[in-house]
């Protein structure tokens, strides 16, 4: 699976759009971008994932470039309880393993 | 849907001691998943099983550790002996098919080895 790399933290104001950044330059033709993130004390959740095309579902929108070596999280008004560590993983989505990075800790404030 | 269900979701236990982690994923998903989350080392994959086969179990540390699926509603992750190190948060998660697109995870068991 190809590597990603992120920002280690983030800061947004409560009520703002979060903007979470990943780069995966050595992704392959049958890699999808997945987004997960992890509040304190709990399980890893999913939030979503896509191949080329922008993604939007109610949690989240992502936005990867055309030449798919980034992507972006938009999480569109961040709330306290969006403060999480986000993980961006690239898979091909098949039975193979989810790989977890180290992941952007987004601290949401008032 | 209950989601994933894990038990005990604290466990403390001596050193040598034999532990066992229980799992009972979503009703329906075919693949489980077993992972383990420290500072050090972050989440790890343990095992995974597709169909209650397991299919890729590199990740288990050594053999000390063992996990069994007997049913589609069912797993175990038994440590023994237990040592110190194996301190963590453990994980189970359970997917639909063998694509880990959406993989739902368990509160996790917190083990602390004394």
């Amino acid at each position: 699976d190809a590597k990603t790399t992120q920002p280690t933290s983030m800061d947004c104001a409560e009520g703002r759009a979060a903007n979470l950044p990943c780069n995966h330059s050595t992704i392959s033709g049958n890699e999808y971008v997945y987004w997960y993130r992890q509040i304190h004390s709990q399980g890893p959740q999913y939030i979503i994932h896509g191949l080329k095309n922008n993604e939007t579902n109610e949690m989240a929108s992502l936005i990867i470039t055309e030449d798919r070596k980034s992507s972006t999280l938009i999480l569109p008004h961040a709330t306290l309880r969006d403060t999480a560590v986000y993980y961006c993983i690239v898979n091909t989505g098949t039975a193979s393993k989810l790989t977890f990075g180290t992941g952007t800790r987004l601290q949401v404030t008032l | 849907d209950a989601g994933v269900i894990q038990s005990p979701r604290h466990e403390v236990t001596e050193m040598g001691q034999e532990v066992t982690l229980r799992c009972k994923p979503i009703s329906g998903h075919n693949s489980l998943f077993w992972y383990r989350q420290t500072m050090m080392r972050g989440l790890e994959l343990l095992i995974y099983f597709n169909n209650n086969v397991p299919i890729d179990d590199s990740g288990m540390p050594e053999d000390r550790f063992s996990a069994k699926m007997p049913n589609a509603s069912f797993s175990t992750l038994k440590i023994q002996p237990s040592e110190p190190r194996d301190s963590a948060v453990y994980f189970c998660a359970s997917s639909k098919g063998g694509r880990v697109a959406e993989a739902f995870f368990g509160q996790g068991t917190r083990l602390t080895v004394v």
